[in-house]
C-alpha cells in the first residue's frame, strides 16, 4: 500500500480562524477521500477529492466549510474554515487505486479548537 | 442511521484469549467488508477483509466469518495478546455505488489484559 503523509499531525487552533491539512501520497492513486473521525467516535466520510474538478461532497458537509483541493494524483488539501470547537476531530486522509478493492489511511491530523 | 452495527462496544478479554467482535448490516448491495485497526494516535490500518463468495477468511490469528443469509460477519481474533489492544472497526462497501464509499461500524476497544 501507498505511504501516506499528512500535515499538521496535531495543531489547536482558535475559533473563527481556519487550517489548510495537506495529504501527499508516495506513489499515484487513484482515488483519495477526506475522513472526520470525532473523539471516541467512528469515522465519517467527508468528501471525494477530484483531480483537476470540485470534491464530491457527502449529506451535512459543504464546500464553504471544508474545501478541497486535488492538483495532481499525489496530493490533496482539506481547509478546515471559520473552525468551532464542534470541529474538533481527527481528520484523516484516505487513498485507494479504482483498480482495487479497499482504502488506506493517513496517520490523520488532530484539531483542537479553543 | 448507521448502515453497519457493530458490537460490544468495548471488549476485555486476558492474554490467550478469544475476541470476537460482531456487526451487522441491511443492505443486501454490499459486497465488500474490510476489517480495520486503530492504536491510539494513529490512523486506521486494513488488517483484513472478505467478499461474500466465501463464508472465512483466516490471516494468521485474525479470521473473519460471514453469513449471509444473516447478514453479519464477525472477527475473531485469535490467542489475543496485549499488542491487540486497539479500536477496531468494521466497514462495508458496495461495487454498485461511488468507488471507496465505505460505511463504517461504532468501533470496538479491545484491552488485551496480560
Amino acid at each position: 500500500s501507498a505511504v501516506i503523509s499528512q500535515k499538521p499531525s496535531r495543531d489547536i487552533c482558535q475559533r473563527g480562524t481556519s487550517l489548510t491539512i495537506q495529504c501527499q501520497v508516495d506513489s499515484q492513486v487513484t482515488m483519495m477521500f477526506w475522513y472526520r473521525q470525532q473523539p471516541g467516535q467512528s469515522l465519517t466520510l467527508i468528501a471525494t477529492a477530484n483531480q483537476g474538478s470540485e470534491a464530491t461532497y457527502e449529506s451535512g458537509f459543504v464546500i464553504d466549510k471544508f474545501p478541497i483541493s486535488r492538483p495532481n494524483l499525489t496530493f490533496s488539501t482539506l481547509t478546515v474554515s471559520n473552525m468551532s470547537p464542534e470541529d474538533s476531530s481527527i481528520y484523516l486522509c484516505s487513498v485507494g487505486q479504482i483498480s482495487g478493492n479497499t482504502i488506506y489511511f493517513g496517520e490523520g491530523s488532530w484539531l483542537t479548537v479553543v | 442511521q448507521q448502515q453497519v452495527k457493530q458490537s460490544p462496544q468495548s471488549l476485555i478479554v486476558q492474554k490467550g484469549g478469544i475476541s470476537i467482535i460482531n456487526c451487522a448490516y441491511e443492505n443486501t448491495a454490499f459486497d465488500y467488508f474490510p476489517w480495520y485497526q486503530q492504536f491510539p494516535g494513529k490512523g486506521p490500518a486494513l488488517l483484513i477483509a472478505i467478499r461474500p463468495d466465501v463464508s472465512e477468511k483466516k490471516e494468521g490469528r485474525f479470521t473473519i466469518s460471514f453469513n449471509k443469509s444473516a447478514k453479519q460477519f464477525s472477527l475473531h481474533i485469535m490467542d489475543s495478546q496485549p499488542g491487540d489492544s486497539a479500536t477496531y472497526f468494521c466497514a462495508a462497501s458496495s461495487s454498485a455505488d461511488s468507488w471507496g464509499k465505505f460505511q463504517f461500524g461504532a468501533g470496538t476497544q479491545v484491552v488485551v489484559t496480560p
